[in-house]
C-alpha cells in the first residue's frame, strides 16, 4: 500500500530564504507526482506535476524534483515571501492511469516579513 | 486552467439529516471525479471514485450506503451524506479529470458541520 510522508511537518523562515520541502513515497511504481498548495480552510491549488519519466519541473520560483527509484521528491522555493505561507501537499498517483491521488500530511510553511 | 466548483461551500445541519454536496466541472467534461475527506490537521483521504454513468468505487472503510455518490453527467457529481452524525463533520473536496491519467482539478471544498 502506497504511503506518502512529508518532512518537516512545519517550517518557519524569514522572508527571502530559499527552502526545501521533502516528500517520500514507499512504492516507486508511480504514474505521476504533484505538489499542491492549500490555504487555511480552502481547496487545493496545483503547483507542479511531474510525470514518472521526468526528473523535475519548474514554475517561477518553484522547482520540484523527482527521484522515482529512491522514492523521493523535493519542492524548492526560492526567495520565499510572506504570501508563500500555506500548507504544501505532496501527492502521488499509482501506476494505474486515472486512479486517485495518495496524499502526504503536508508541510505547513510560515514566512515572516 | 480548468475550473471545478463545489456547492455549498459551508453547511451546518442537525444530526440525522441528509446533506447533498455538488461538484461541477465548469469548462470541461469530467469522465472521472474523486471525492476526498480531510479531517482537521490530517491529510486528504480518498473516499470514492466515480465515473460518469457507472457506480462509484468506494475505498475500504467508507460506507456506500451512507455516502451516496451520483455522477449522472459529464459535468456534475453529487455526494449525499445520509443521516449525518457529528463524526461526519469534515472538509469534503472533489476533484475532476477529463481523461484517465490527466491532471486532476480540485474544487474549493465544502465544510460540513453536524450538530
Amino acid at each position: 500500500k502506497q504511503e506518502v510522508t512529508q518532512i518537516p511537518a512545519a517550517l518557519s523562515v524569514p522572508e527571502g530564504e530559499n527552502l526545501v520541502l521533502n516528500c517520500s513515497f514507499t512504492d516507486s511504481a508511480i504514474y505521476n507526482l504533484q505538489w499542491f498548495r492549500q490555504d487555511p480552510g480552502k481547496g487545493l491549488t496545483s503547483l507542479l506535476l511531474i510525470q514518472s519519466s521526468q526528473r523535475e519541473q519548474t514554475s517561477g520560483r518553484l522547482n520540484a524534483s523527482l527521484d522515482k527509484s529512491s522514492g523521493r521528491s523535493t519542492l524548492y522555493i526560492a526567495a520565499s515571501q510572506p504570501g508563500d505561507s500555506a500548507t504544501y501537499l505532496c501527492a502521488v498517483a499509482s501506476n494505474q492511469a486515472g486512479t486517485a491521488l495518495i496524499f502526504g500530511k503536508g508541510t505547513t510553511l510560515s514566512v515572516s516579513s | 486552467g480548468a475550473v471545478v466548483s463545489q456547492h455549498p461551500s459551508r453547511v451546518i445541519c442537525k444530526s440525522g439529516t441528509s446533506v447533498k454536496i455538488e461538484c461541477r466541472s465548469l469548462d470541461f467534461q469530467a469522465t472521472t471525479m474523486f471525492w476526498y475527506r480531510q479531517f482537521p490537521k490530517k491529510s486528504l483521504m480518498l473516499m470514492a471514485t466515480s465515473n460518469e454513468g457507472s457506480k462509484a468505487t468506494y475505498e475500504q472503510g467508507v460506507e456506500k450506503d451512507k455516502f451516496l455518490i451520483n455522477h449522472a453527467s459529464l459535468t456534475l457529481s453529487t455526494l449525499t451524506v445520509t443521516s449525518a452524525h457529528p463524526e461526519d463533520s469534515s472538509f469534503y473536496i472533489c476533484s475532476a479529470s477529463s481523461r484517465a491519467g490527466e491532471t486532476q482539478y480540485f474544487g474549493p471544498g465544502t465544510r460540513l458541520l453536524v450538530l
